[in-house]
């Protein structure tokens, strides 16, 4: 089955403490990005990557990280998390750019920050 | 700059009533335009989407929509909504720009309830 696979599904940690939210898709796609869904403020795009080890900022991506090593992997790091950073992140491909065709989502990561 | 304006936010129907939620972006040049749907705690999921063609475009579980370029609008509509109807919806533009820049621009979405 087509998917995109983020985990955790739920996190709580504290502030300053390192973490990875990490996303596999199995579609062979080249495109993928990271989003936060806020109440009232919609998707915004934090990071995208157009291909392995290509990779650049979206609206917000302050306080975030990310990587591409290999074509399936797009892990989303926040090296020292803060409570502004508790939100809904979703992860998402595509076979074209920017979701030109439609996006494949994840099923979501719902981050606390206390 | 690129934008979408989903105008509203929050949508109580009844069970077989009709739906039409606003979608309005701003962006002269060649768009996507699609919506998507967040059902309570789970993912986006591609509802619909225009490319080009006939600006009736019809999409999974009886949604269409309709692209009017002139109002620079995409709204979606149903005509008999039901209670598994309950979820978020989500505008989205891919706007190509020069040099072959692509970017996508999601709504603040509308969330839509529907009483049995």
């Amino acid at each position: 089955e087509a998917q995109v696979t983020q985990n955790p599904r739920y996190l709580i940690t504290v502030t300053g403490k390192k973490l990875t939210v990490t996303c596999s898709q199995n579609m062979n796609h080249e495109y993928m990005s990271w989003y936060r869904q806020d109440p009232g403020l919609g998707l915004r795009q934090i990071y995208y990557s157009m291909n392995v080890e290509v990779t650049d900022k979206g609206d917000v991506p302050e306080g975030y990280k990310v990587s591409r090593k290999e074509k399936r992997n797009f892990p989303l790091i926040l090296e020292s998390p803060s409570p502004n950073q508790t939100s809904l992140y979703f992860c998402a491909s595509s076979f074209r750019p920017a979701g030109e065709y439609g996006y494949t989502f994840g099923s979501g990561t719902r981050l606390t920050v206390v | 700059a690129q934008s979408v304006s989903q105008h509203n936010h929050h949508v109580i129907l009844s069970e077989a009533a009709s739906l039409e939620l606003g979608c309005n972006y701003s962006y002269g040049g060649t768009v996507n335009l699609f919506w998507y749907v967040q059902y309570p705690g789970q993912h986006l999921q591609l509802l619909l989407k225009y490319f080009s063609g006939d600006p009736l475009v019809k999409g999974i579980k009886g949604f269409e929509a309709e692209f009017i370029k002139s109002k620079f609008s995409f709204n979606l509509r149903k005509p008999s909504v039901q209670w598994s109807d309950t979820a978020e919806y989500f505008c989205a533009v891919n706007a190509r720009k020069a040099g072959g820049y692509q970017k996508v621009t999601f709504g603040t979405g509308t969330k839509l309830q529907v009483i049995p």
